[in-house]
Order: C-alpha cells, then structure tokens, then sequence
C-alpha cells in the first residue's frame, strides 16, 4: 500500500498568516488522485481539495493544493481563526486508499 | 442538504459482534458508492469498507477481511457495516462516508456521517 508522510506535525502559526503542508507519497500517486481534509475537535472530516488541487464544494479559495507524482502540498493563503485544525491528505491511486499521519495547524 | 445519519454501535466484549448503520438523505443513494471509515482514539484516519452503487462490488481493507460486512438497502438509503470477530484494536469512532462521483468507484468522500464510537473491551 502507499504510505503517506505529513510534515510538519505540527505547524504554530498566527491568523493572516500562510501556512504550508506537505504530503510525501511511498510510491507514485498516479492520475492526481489525492485529497486534502479538515478535521476539527469532535466533528467528521471535511473535504477540502480533490484531484490534488480542485477545491470542494463551498471551500474558500484560500485553500490551495498541487503537487504530484509523490509530493503534494496543501495551501492556505491567509490563515483565518476556523482553519486552526487538523488536516489530513489521502491517496485514491491504488487500494487501499490511505490517509496521512495529520498535520495540525495551531495558534 | 445531504445528510448522513449514523446509529448502533457502543460497547461490546473481544469476540462479539456489533453492527452500525448510516441512513441517507438529499442525494440519489442508489448512484453512489459508499464507504465506512474508521479513526481510533486520537489517532488518524483508516479506510474500512467500499460498497459500488448497486452492490455488485465490495472492498475491505485487510484489517477487517472476512470479520466485518458492508451492504446496502437502496430501498431504504441505507448502508450498514457488520462487524464480527471484534478485537480491541477495532475500537474507535466509526464514519459512513459517501464517495463523491456518481457511479464510479472514486475512493474519495465528499460528505461523511456524523460518527460512532465503537468500544471493543473485556
């Protein structure tokens, strides 16, 4: 299966500022097929980007991704208070579908 | 709006035996896939289960091969996990989740269920 690896785990940063997360696949995800989401305390996980860099419904779009091959990077442009959470990237290449380890962006 | 409305769960000993259910609304369900997801105690996130559309195709992730069960009632837009053979490591919160694009197998969740806690404990 593909492993995914998050870094930071952590990432401490102020509102308005920008933040960058980074996914680095085990082996090639091939057809774009990656996805970012949001997960915050006691609530589901929320899709934010799709086909590595598409924005989901009703995403803002200060939320960015890109990347491909095996490195893949989330994008938010101004940090606002409600983006202080957990985010998650996940592989569609090849089954099983896998998730990263999480990277949470806190104040 | 879509909506994902799960119930079941709770505590069961090692060995027994559970089932959670997903009821759907504000989409077509019978043109969906759809998936359970699993997320232990502070940990991440873990794929569980795939069901196609129309129930003609089902994947497990090796973890749970032949102990737990997905399916679906399209008549009634719901889709259940049984979980069988339960073990401690199965603990953790359980989410239905709809896979995004219609009729195809995408392996990605554009909306997911609220959540169960599954116990599995002596």
């Amino acid at each position: 299966e593909i492993v995914l690896t998050q870094s930071p785990g952590t990432l401490s940063l102020s509102p308005g500022e920008r933040a960058t997360l980074s996914c680095t696949a085990s082996l090639t995800v091939r057809g774009g097929y990656f996805a970012w989401y949001q997960q915050k305390p006691g609530q589901s996980p929320r899709l934010l980007i799709h086909g590595a860099s598409s924005r989901a419904t009703g995403i803002p779009d200060r939320f960015s991704g890109s990347g491909s091959g095996t490195d893949f990077t989330l994008t938010i442009s101004r940090l606002e208070p409600e983006d202080f959470a957990l985010y998650y990237c996940q592989q569609y290449s090849r089954s099983p579908p896998t998730f990263g380890q999480g990277t949470k962006v806190e104040f | 709006q879509i909506q994902l409305v799960q119930s079941g769960g709770g505590g069961v000993q090692p060995g027994g035996s559970l089932r959670v259910s997903c009821a759907a609304s504000g989409f077509s369900f019978s043109d969906f896939g759809m998936h359970w997801v699993r997320q232990a105690p502070g940990k991440g996130l873990e794929w569980v289960a795939f069901i196609r559309f129309d129930g003609s195709h089902k994947s497990y992730a090796d973890s749970v091969k032949g102990r737990f069960t997905i399916s679906r009632d399209n008549s009634n837009n719901t889709v259940f996990l049984q979980m069988n053979s339960l073990r401690p490591e199965d603990t953790g919160v359980y989410y239905c989740a709809k896979d995004k694009e219609r009729r195809q197998d995408e392996y990605f969740f554009d909306y997911w269920g609220q959540g169960t806690l599954v116990t599995v404990s002596s």
